[in-house]
């Protein structure tokens, strides 16, 4: 079945700077690949997604770019706000089987 | 926001005693599932629904039922509670053909077994 690796697991960033956060999958059928952001006390929210028939993505400071052939995946944003402080999650599946997750980033955004 | 209501939001009971939780949605969507959330370990499927009375199992289904007897509930029951099963519970939705579409979550329920 499906793996997904997430790095770095804590991130740390000045407010005004970027943030990327990286995910590998295993499955070569993956074509689908969230990324949610989950608040204390929040369930997670869909940020960005993208499919495989597209290497990137982008909405407003955030963009998600993908590299089929690596099987990797990833988050940027750019002029990182306090606001952004949060728990991320990156996702795959195939359409056949349900999201993989991976086990998160913390990130902090530091005024 | 997706209108995805979890009940009761915060339980705590004792090992042994039966739980069910449940999972309202408005969305008319599909799809439902039901994960678990431990520190360490991300989200996790238990169970999965792709219609009324269809089921299926997710990673961590062991000591879990579901039932769906109507689009818009999918109920999660813990027949034996133990404290490995305490836990974050998150109900999510979602819509259109196939599981490779967004979910949206409710905002959990905290279990605790004590």
């Amino acid at each position: 079945g499906e793996n997904v690796e997430q790095h770095p697991s804590t991130l740390s960033v000045q407010e005004g700077d970027s943030a990327v956060i990286k995910c590998t999958y295993s499955d070569s059928a993956s074509n689908y690949f969230p990324w949610y952001k989950q608040e204390l006390g929040k369930g997670p929210q869909l940020i960005i997604d993208i499919r495989s028939n597209v290497g990137e993505k982008k909405d407003q400071r955030i963009a998600v770019t993908l590299n089929k052939t690596a099987k990797h995946f990833s988050l940027h944003i750019t002029e990182t706000q306090p606001e952004d402080s949060a728990v991320y999650f990156c996702a795959a599946c195939s359409g056949n089987t349900p999201l993989v997750f991976g086990k998160g980033t913390r990130l902090s955004v530091i005024a | 926001d997706a209108g995805i209501t979890q009940s009761p939001r915060h339980k705590v009971t004792e090992t042994g005693t039966p739980v069910t939780l449940r999972c309202h949605q408005t969305e008319n969507h599909r799809y439902m599932y039901w994960y678990r959330q431990d520190p360490g370990h991300g989200l996790r499927l238990i169970h999965y629904s792709y219609g009324v009375k269809d089921t299926d199992k997710g990673e961590v289904s062991d000591g879990y039922s579901v039932s769906r007897s109507k689009t818009e509930d999918f109920l999660l029951t813990l027949e034996s509670a133990t404290s490995s099963q305490t836990s974050v519970y998150f109900c999510a939705i979602s819509g259109g053909q196939g599981l490779g579409q967004p979910q949206h979550f409710g905002d959990g329920t905290r279990l605790s077994i004590l």
